[in-house]
């Protein structure tokens, strides 16, 4: 069975700096083709697609937000950390973790809400 | 840079009938890398389709997938209570992965 948690702070002051944990178990983040990958949602809008990283250590960014964002793994602790800068009131959001084959996101963390406020 | 546009923004139909949703690249997905998902309130994300037309395992016959190239779409056959939600569709043929704005399933 795969499974999937976001872990981190649910609330950052503007300017600071997001961490967020996925940790996950049921695969291996080295087995050939397998990505985990993070998507935020902000509250009553869309999904958006941030950011993945592979098996390999191949990392792909969102454009839009690649000035702000890192994407790491740890194979041995079976976690995958993203790193979010100088936070802003527009990141509020609820931020999951997935797992997948060549970027598809076939199995879903619970998601986390991050607010962002002074 | 693949933009999806999704249509209708709002389904409106009842249990029983056909629901089509629409869902268009700017640009050709590569290798029809085109996945659809569903979304409930309060939950994540479920995939329902990937490869434009393969079914997640446990999904039910009645969502189906097809398209290719630019023009995609998720079919479900008859609709039961627990399909009304909000779908979305993603390309991850080239990245970024974008999704679409989402598709609106409501009780009419």
């Amino acid at each position: 069975q795969i499974t999937l948690k976001e872990s981190g702070p649910t609330l950052v002051k503007p300017t600071q700096t997001l961490t967020l944990t996925c940790t996950f178990s049921g695969f291996s983040l080295t087995t050939s083709g397998v990505g985990v990958g993070w998507i935020r949602q902000p509250p009553g809008k869309a999904l958006e697609w941030l950011a993945l990283i592979y098996w390999d250590g191949d990392k792909r960014y969102s454009p839009s937000l690649k000035s702000r964002l890192a994407i790491a793994k740890d194979t041995s602790k079976n976690q995958v950390v993203l790193t979010l800068i100088n936070m802003d009131p527009v990141d509020t959001a609820t931020y999951y973790c997935a797992h997948g084959d060549r970027g598809v996101a076939a199995n879903w963390g619970q998601g986390t809400l991050v607010t962002v406020s002074s | 840079e693949v933009v999806l546009t999704q249509s209708p923004g709002t389904l409106s139909l009842s249990p029983g009938e056909r629901a089509t949703l629409s869902c268009r690249a700017s640009q050709s997905v590569n290798s029809n890398f085109l996945a659809w998902y569903q979304q409930k309130p309060g939950q994540a994300p479920r995939l329902l389709v990937s490869g434009a037309s393969s079914r997640a395992t446990g999904i039910p016959g009645r969502f189906s997938g097809s398209g290719s190239g630019t023009d995609f779409t998720l079919t479900i056959s008859r609709l039961e209570p627990e399909d009304f939600a909000v779908y979305y569709c993603q390309q991850y043929g080239s990245p970024p992965y974008a999704f679409g704005q989402g598709t609106k399933l409501e009780i009419k």
